[in-house]
């Protein structure tokens, strides 16, 4: 069965303190995998898309990593803010259109 | 706009009845999909646009949820004898068919809620 799983949960960090978020999954045939971040209230928000080839990639304070062979990806946040607190979706296509979606980590970032 | 937009932003029903969400795709998108979102969760996929047709509906929970598009552009989820487990926030998503990494832009989402 396709699925996605995220951890921690939820996570709460001290503002400018880095964290890193968790993503496995069991989906395949892979595609790509992306990271989204969602607002209390509002629509999920792309961050990063990985393919099968992509290690590593970058978006401002947001990195992502990707592990083809073990499955596995993980979103660090650098010198974090308090607009940082939201949840943080990871979702894993295959070839066709299936998107298998996590269930999200809900991050807050304390003063 | 630019963004997908999604109307109404709150709707609130009494169980049994009939409501429609709408869904305004970025213009130029192929792609439209529907999602449900119940708090503390993902959004769980119910059908998939491309063009005119319903290129995937096996999300749907069963025969009292529909959804049309028959312009290609805007799209309706229609939902019968609603239920008080119906009740969620709605995510529209479009993609251009074109992006070979088929991102998906995200509406505001409508929350519906059942009495």
């Amino acid at each position: 069965k396709n699925q996605v799983e995220q951890s921690p949960q939820p996570l709460i960090i001290l503002e400018g303190k880095n964290c890193t978020l968790q993503c496995n999954y069991t989906v395949s045939p892979f595609s790509n995998l992306r990271w989204y971040k969602q607002d209390t209230g509002r629509g999920p928000v792309s961050l990063t898309i990985m393919t099968f080839s992509e290690n590593t990639k970058s978006n401002g304070r947001y990195t992502a990593t990707l592990d083809a062979d073990t499955k596995q990806s993980s979103l660090h946040i650098t010198a974090s803010q308090l607009s940082d607190s939201a949840s943080y979706i990871c979702v894993v296509k295959d070839y066709g259109q299936n998107f298998v979606f996590g269930p999200g980590t809900r991050l807050s970032v304390l003063p | 706009g630019a963004g997908v937009s999604q109307t109404p932003s709150n709707k609130v029903t009494e169980k049994g009845k009939y409501v429609e969400l709408r869904c305004d795709p970025i213009s130029g998108h192929t792609a439209l999909y529907w999602y449900r979102q119940s708090l503390g969760q993902g959004p769980e996929f119910l059908i998939y646009f491309q063009g005119t047709g319903a290129a995937d509906d096996s999300g749907l929970p069963n025969d009292r949820f529909f959804a049309v598009r028959p312009e290609g552009s805007v799209s309706t989820l229609k939902i019968q004898r609603t239920e008080r487990g119906d009740s969620a926030v709605y995510l529209c998503a479009s993609s251009p068919r074109q992006d070979s990494y088929n991102e998906q832009f995200f509406g505001p989402g409508t929350r519906l809620t059942v009495l």
